[in-house]
């Protein structure tokens, strides 16, 4: 079947803009994350989605940042007014549970100049 | 507080040779989970292994092996007679227990080269 899938896969934006990220998890998968990658460096989390539950969002960097999730479905993680030190790959996995594995998607390479 | 702490950067070996990549863990759940994950030059992230709190069995899988011990808090990888192919990024994670089950807790990943 079918893994999870990000798009785009590339963005350029420009300082100021906003951004919208988009992931499609793996069908009837409930839990789904997302990460930022800094060039070299480890996975931060960002947010996490199970079911119709409150999303744990505690590891948003900025209210800048935001992210929804349409019942166990799409999922979009939105930058406002994006800044320079935002550049860095966007993953999203999922899992059928927390404490199961992840499955990764490809990520988004944002880059803001 | 939640980490993981790989110290290992960057290793480079040649073909044949046997490595292992270090993992040590901080966490205040007794129940919790570690993974490991390997990220190819092509960048997608794929799973390894599972291993929960209260199994401390060693686990092999081809020439893959890990070694987890509660008592020094680490959950270490080995490869056997390495490969080009094993060229990767590999991630330890932690998840959280019964305070913080939703999180993940990624190292920050150990680089290895595998030269022919």
């Amino acid at each position: 079947g079918a893994g999870v899938s990000q798009s785009p896969s590339n963005k350029v934006t420009e300082k100021g803009k906003d951004v919208e990220l988009r992931c499609d998890p793996i069908s009837g998968h409930t839990a789904l994350y997302w990460y930022r990658q800094r060039l070299g460096q480890g996975l931060e989390f960002l947010i996490y989605f199970q079911g119709n539950s409150a999303p744990d969002k505690s590891g948003l960097p900025s209210d800048r940042f935001s992210a929804e999730r349409t019942g166990e479905s799409v999922s979009t993680l939105t930058i406002q007014r994006t800044q320079q030190e935002d550049s860095a790959v966007y993953l999203c996995a999922s899992s059928t549970s927390s404490w199961n594995e992840q499955f990764f998607g490809p990520g988004t390479r944002l880059t803001v100049l | 507080a939640q980490k993981v702490t790989q110290a290992q950067t960057e290793i480079s070996v040649v073909e044949k040779e046997d490595v292992t990549l270090d993992c040590v863990y901080e966490t205040r759940d007794t129940t919790y989970y570690l993974f490991w994950y390997k990220q190819p030059p092509s960048g997608e992230l794929v799973f390894l292994i599972r291993r929960n709190s209260f199994d401390e069995q060693n686990e092999i899988s081809g020439r893959y092996s890990w070694n987890f011990q509660k008592s020094t808090s680490s959950f270490n990888f080995t490869i056997t007679a390495s490969q080009v192919v094993d060229s990767a990024v590999y991630f330890c994670a932690l998840s959280g227990g019964e305070y913080n089950f939703n999180k993940f807790y990624f190292g920050s990943g150990t680089k290895l080269n595998v030269k022919p």
